[in-house]
């Protein structure tokens, strides 16, 4: 069984804060990994992904991968309330489908 | 123009009823999915399918079924609903298949939220 596993949280942080999210995978295949962000009552939305070990960076978000240590995380600098939601992440894994972990729920106090 | 669409956003019906759920997407991907995600959020997958290749999730019961009349459509049909088929279904597309191609993308529809009564 492949398998992606995060921390359910809640993970709370305040406003302006720096988020950490972390997510580990079982599967050496995996190639291609994926930060996805939902909001209570819509469907997930791509906000990152990454292929290649380091970082990679776009406005506030920074995805991270290690695949040496089988390990993704996504970093939300200067986190706002409108960042809380709950972020999921997910592998995909040459010959299967793409599979998600169990998300992390994020809260942003203001 | 919404790239994955699904009907209905909502579904309350009886158990022991038939319903479909239908999905629709403009991206011209070759791969369509159909996803459930439990109270806990969880997203499990469903079924995979492009114009070649069916993959069922062993776990999912024999009454649930995709149909797919084209590449851009692929709908979910559920017969003799049960109590525990409450959830959220989210249909879903990528350009690939399985991982064929290292930097496809995921995309997915608006969700149907299915309450058996």
């Amino acid at each position: 069984q492949k398998e992606v596993e995060q921390n359910s949280g809640p993970l709370s942080v305040p406003e302006g804060a720096i988020a950490s999210l972390n997510c580990t995978y079982s599967d050496r295949g995996s190639q291609s990994f994926f930060w996805y962000r939902q909001y209570s009552g819509k469907s997930p939305e791509l906000i990152m992904f990454i292929y290649s070990n380091g970082d990679k960076e776009d406005g506030r978000f920074t995805a991270q991968l290690n695949k040496a240590s089988q390990y993704v995380s996504l970093l939300i600098r200067d986190s706002q309330p409108s960042d809380s939601a709950t972020y999921l992440c997910a592998v995909n894994v040459y010959g299967q489908n793409f599979v998600f972990g169990p998300g992390t729920r994020l809260s942003v106090l203001p | 123009d919404t790239a994955v669409s699904q009907t209905p956003k909502y579904l309350v019906t009886q158990m022991g009823n038939d319903k479909s759920i239908k999905c629709e997407q403009n991206l011209g991907h070759d791969t369509m999915y159909w996803y459930k995600q439990d109270s806990k959020k969880f997203l499990k997958i469903m079924f995979s399918y492009n114009n070649k290749e069916l993959i069922i999730n062993e776990t999912v019961p024999n009454r649930f079924s995709p149909k797919s009349p084209d590449k851009a459509h692929l709908n979910l049909h559920i017969n003799s609903l049960e109590l525990g088929d409450s959830a959220v279904y989210f249909c879903a597309s990528s350009q690939g298949f399985r991982g064929l191609f290292s930097n496809e993308k995921l995309f997915f529809g608006s969700g149907t939220q299915l309450s058996v009564l």
